[in-house]
C-alpha cells in the first residue's frame, strides 16, 4: 500500500528566504507525482507535474525534483513571498497513471513579511 | 477555458439525510475522481470514473455512490449522513495522456 509522507508538517519563514519542502513515498512504482497548493477552505491548485521518467520540473520560482528509486521528491521555493503562504500537498499516481492519487498530509507554510 | 466546477460550494444537512454533489470536468477530460478531505488531512480517494464507467473505489461505505453522465459530468451521492461525513468534497478531472489532475473548489458539507 502506497504511503506518502510530508516533512515538515508546518514551516514559518521570513520573506525572501529560499525553502525546501519534502515528500517521500513507500512504493517507487509511480507513474507521476504532482505538487499542489491549497489555500484555507479552498480547492487544490496544481503547481507542478513530474512524470516518472523525469528528474525535475520548473515553473517560475518553483522547482520540483523527483528521485523515484529512493522514493523522494522536493519542492524548492525561491525568494519566498507572503502570498506563498498556503498548504502544499504532494500526491503520487501509480502504474498506468489513470489511477487515484495518494496524498500526503501536506506542509503548512507561513511566510512572514 | 473553464476549470473544474463543483456545486454547491457549501451546504448543511441533518444526520440521516441524503446529499448530492455535482461536478463538471474541464472540457475534453473524460476522467473524473472524487476525494474527501477532513481538516488537517490530505484528500482521500472515494471514486474514479472514466468514460462513464467506475474504474476505482476507495475504502468508503456503500452509503457513498457516484455516477458519470454522457457529457462526463458527475454526481456523488451520500445516503444516511453521519456527523463524520462532514468534510470538504473535492472533484478532479484529468487529461488522458499526461494524467495531470485538476481540482475544483470543493463542496464544504456540514452534517449537524
Amino acid at each position: 500500500k502506497q504511503e506518502v509522507t510530508q516533512i515538515p508538517a508546518a514551516l514559518s519563514v521570513p520573506e525572501g528566504e529560499n525553502l525546501v519542502l519534502n515528500c517521500s513515498f513507500t512504493d517507487s512504482a509511480i507513474y507521476n507525482l504532482q505538487w499542489f497548493r491549497q489555500d484555507p477552505g479552498k480547492g487544490l491548485t496544481s503547481l507542478l507535474l513530474i512524470q516518472s521518467s523525469q528528474r525535475e520540473q520548473t515553473s517560475g520560482r518553483l522547482n520540483a525534483s523527483l528521485d523515484k528509486s529512493s522514493g523522494r521528491s522536493t519542492l524548492y521555493i525561491a525568494a519566498s513571498q507572503p502570498g506563498d503562504s498556503a498548504t502544499y500537498l504532494c500526491a503520487v499516481a501509480r502504474n498506468s497513471g489513470n489511477t487515484p492519487l495518494v496524498f500526503g498530509k501536506g506542509t503548512r507554510l507561513s511566510v512572514i513579511a | 477555458d473553464a476549470g473544474v466546477t463543483q456545486s454547491p460550494t457549501h451546504l448543511i444537512k441533518t444526520r440521516g439525510q441524503h446529499v448530492t454533489l455535482r461536478c463538471s470536468p474541464i472540457s475534453g477530460h473524460k476522467s473524473v475522481s472524487w476525494y474527501q478531505q477532513v481538516l488537517g488531512q490530505g484528500p482521500q480517494f472515494i471514486f474514479q470514473y472514466y468514460e462513464k464507467e467506475e474504474r476505482g473505489r476507495g475504502n468508503f461505505p456503500d452509503r457513498f455512490s457516484a455516477r458519470q453522465f454522457p457529457n462526463y459530468s458527475s454526481e456523488l451521492n451520500v445516503n444516511a449522513l453521519l456527523l463524520g461525513d462532514s468534510a470538504l468534497y473535492l472533484c478532479a478531472s484529468s487529461h488522458t495522456g499526461t494524467y495531470e489532475a485538476f481540482f475544483g473548489q470543493g463542496t464544504r458539507l456540514t452534517v449537524v
